[in-house]
């Protein structure tokens, strides 16, 4: 069975202050890794594709890296726009499973 | 764009009564599936499609039926609501394609069974 942990489970940063959300997975037939912003509120929001060991990936203050157990999304001197919670999911025959989620308070 | 959409946003069912969730998607995406999100949790896929007429279980598929008669629309059917089923819902859909499959979500359905 597919399986996708999150962790740390919520993250309080002040501004500028970087670090990184981790989300280790168990799938054989990985198809993709994928990073997802989600608001209160709302759906969520694509963010990344990964889609083999050593691909890395950026936008914004935000880097998506990828090995065979587990993925990081590093934030660099977030703001508090930043502040939501993060999704990490892995992909195999069309089937996605989600970790529960990171969710990261800036404050200014 | 409308993408994908869900109707109705909110929802307020009594035990036993049952209703469907619809989802209709403008992109001709191949990949369909429905999703609860419990406070404080990820999304736990319930079904999902990888095209018309395919239709398979997820994760938490019991009291849950959907079908696929078209590529745009992939409705939710709760047989006989129970308190345990209140979450929030969310439609997603993708490409099949190999480099194509990060998913578009709807905005989701809060519902509540009383």
């Amino acid at each position: 069975e597919d399986q996708v942990t999150q962790s740390p489970e919520a993250l309080r940063l002040q501004e500028g202050e970087s670090s990184s959300l981790n989300c280790s997975y168990t799938v054989s037939g990985l198809r993709g890794l994928f990073w997802y912003r989600q608001d209160p509120g709302k759906g969520p929001e694509f963010l990344f594709t990964l889609y083999s060991a050593g691909e890395e990936k950026e936008k914004e203050r935000l880097k998506a890296t990828l090995t065979k157990k587990e993925s990081f999304l590093h934030i660099t001197a977030p703001k508090p726009e930043d502040s939501a919670t993060y999704l990490c999911a892995v992909l195999r025959r069309g089937k996605s499973t989600f970790g529960d989620g990171t969710t990261l308070t800036v404050k200014p | 764009n409308a993408g994908v959409t869900q109707t109705p946003k909110f929802q307020v069912l009594k035990t036993g009564q049952s209703m469907t969730l619809q989802c209709a998607q403008d992109m001709n995406h191949e990949y369909m599936s429905w999703y609860r999100q419990d406070p404080g949790m990820g999304l736990r896929l319930i079904h999902y499609s990888v095209g018309a007429g395919i239709t398979d279980q997820g994760e938490v598929p019991n009291g849950y039926n959907v079908s696929r008669s078209t590529t745009e629309d992939f409705p939710l059917r709760l047989l006989s609501a129970a308190p345990s089923q209140t979450s929030v819902y969310f439609c997603a859909s993708s490409y099949g394609d190999r480099r194509k499959t990060e998913a578009f979500f709807g905005q989701g359905t809060r519902l509540t069974v009383v």
